[in-house]
């Protein structure tokens, strides 16, 4: 499967905890974004990486939130002591463009967090 | 702030009907317009996309029509079928603009009757 694959698929944690997902994207390509979809509404713009570089962070993302994307390969979206409110799915998509085209965002399964 | 308004919330059709879906944007620098289906448990998956230099696209069953002065565009699905049952999500973003980032619509669920 060359798709853009997430890890895990479903996470249940209890609040205060601490979670991480994974995000593997699509080989060649060079830029990956996370969003946040909650039940009923579209999927919302979180943060975004061009390589490896962190360029844009949505006002969503406060400070308990994290990502990284080391050697700009998988990207990791850690969540600190969650809150019941951060229950919902989280999206990652990858794209690649080297300028001048706009290139098709592909999503992967999501992982869908419970914070109980 | 919505900056992409998404109507009607659900639908549902016969086979053979015609579904239309439609989207109104605030951002005039909005200039690309993709339409995405996403399946339950599963992430979105672009169908088709537009960009405001034409009037509408056409990919199989799938059309966009797109207005620009009225800020307008909408998701029409041909001879639709119970496989297209799945909820529907207009988004916009500016290119070339940095991150490119989607702004999704809240989506429409379609549920097409045999």
């Amino acid at each position: 499967d060359t798709g853009v694959s997430q890890d895990p698929r479903h996470k249940i944690t209890k609040r205060g905890q601490n979670v991480t997902f994974r995000c593997d994207p699509i080989s060649e390509h060079n830029r990956l974004y996370w969003y946040r979809q909650t039940l009923g509404q579209g999927p919302e713009f979180l943060t975004y990486f061009q390589n490896e570089a962190q360029l844009e962070k949505s006002r969503l993302l406060s400070d308990r939130f994290s990502a990284e994307r080391p050697k700009g390969s998988f990207s990791t979206l850690e969540i600190q002591r969650t809150e019941q409110g951060d229950s919902a799915m989280y999206l990652c998509a990858s794209s690649f463009s080297a300028g001048g085209t706009q290139e098709t965002q592909y999503f992967g399964p999501g992982t869908r967090l419970l914070v109980l | 702030q919505q900056q992409v308004k998404q109507s009607p919330q659900s639908l549902i059709v016969q086979k053979g009907g015609i579904p239309i879906i439609n989207c109104a944007y605030e951002n005039t620098a909005f200039d690309y317009f993709p339409w995405y289906q996403q399946f339950p448990g599963k992430g979105p998956a672009l169908l088709i996309a537009i960009r405001p230099d034409v009037s509408e696209k056409k990919e199989g069953r799938f059309t966009i029509s797109f207005n620009k002065s009225a800020k307008q565009f909408s998701l029409h699905i041909m001879d639709s079928q119970p496989g297209d049952s799945a909820t529907y999500f207009c988004a916009a973003s500016i290119h070339p603009g940095g991150s490119e980032k989607l702004v999704f619509g809240k989506g429409t669920k379609l549920t097409v009757n045999p």
